[in-house]
């Protein structure tokens, strides 16, 4: 396709399960960025990959919180034992360079409930 | 780290009428300063961007103007329409190692026809 997609889009889990969530980037694009978005708030980074390297996962808001990106593409975000705390839209984005100087292309998200 | 904040959270403003959106950083290594728009429901999408090296851009009835020595950048927005009432999320670059963007937590803009 020629935006960045995300899966699923919607995901409803009991508190304690874990949950994956995938980030198809735009072909060519080497960053790759996760972002939390809850309600009412901005847009909180997670992680950052360039090519499959993440240079500084401080932005993982706990150990349960993992991501990885294989082949310089698809990135999974992975939520372990997951939390009511962890209900938000998680957002994935694109770009085409290496630094944060260029346009992310945003992915439409994945709303996560967690009952 | 970088650390971005937005006034007001929420401006309601009259068809027609200019919207103005003020985003402050921290980090004077900043030098790259976008601005994305979210309507309901759907992604971010960058509207216009601008970088340290000039003080004002625009485009259409956007524009963007930047003052590094006071560390704020803001979005005006004239002539306001029904389709400009979004989210917009303003952010900053930070150049230390995770190359991450900080954004703002945005403002609701509402436009009365």
């Amino acid at each position: 396709g020629a935006g960045v997609s995300q899966s699923p889009s919607n995901k409803v889990t009991e508190k304690g399960k874990d949950v994956e969530l995938r980030c198809d980037p735009i072909s060519g694009h080497t960053a790759l960025y996760w972002y939390r978005q809850s309600l009412g708030q901005g847009l909180e980074f997670l992680i950052y990959f360039q090519g499959n390297s993440a240079p500084d996962k401080s932005g993982l808001p706990s150990d349960r919180f993992s991501a990885e990106r294989t082949g310089g593409s698809v990135s999974t975000l992975t939520i372990q034992r997951t939390q009511q705390e962890d209900s938000a839209v998680y957002l994935c984005a694109s770009s085409l360079g290496k630094g944060a100087t260029e346009k992310l292309f945003f992915g439409s998200g994945t709303q996560l409930s967690v009952l | 780290g970088e650390n971005v904040e937005q006034h007001p959270s929420t401006l309601s403003v009259q068809e027609g009428d200019s919207a103005v959106i003020k985003c402050t950083y921290s980090d004077s290594a900043s030098n790259y300063f976008p601005w994305y728009k979210q309507e309901l429901g759907k992604r971010p999408q960058l509207i216009i961007d601008i970088r340290s090296n000039v003080g004002e851009k625009k485009d259409q009835r956007i524009a963007v103007t930047l003052n590094k020595t006071a560390k704020h950048f803001s979005l005006h927005i004239t002539e306001t329409q029904p389709e400009d009432s979004a989210v917009y999320f303003c952010a900053a670059n930070s150049l230390t190692g995770d190359n991450r963007l900080a954004f703002g937590k945005g403002n609701q803009v509402v436009v009365i026809p």
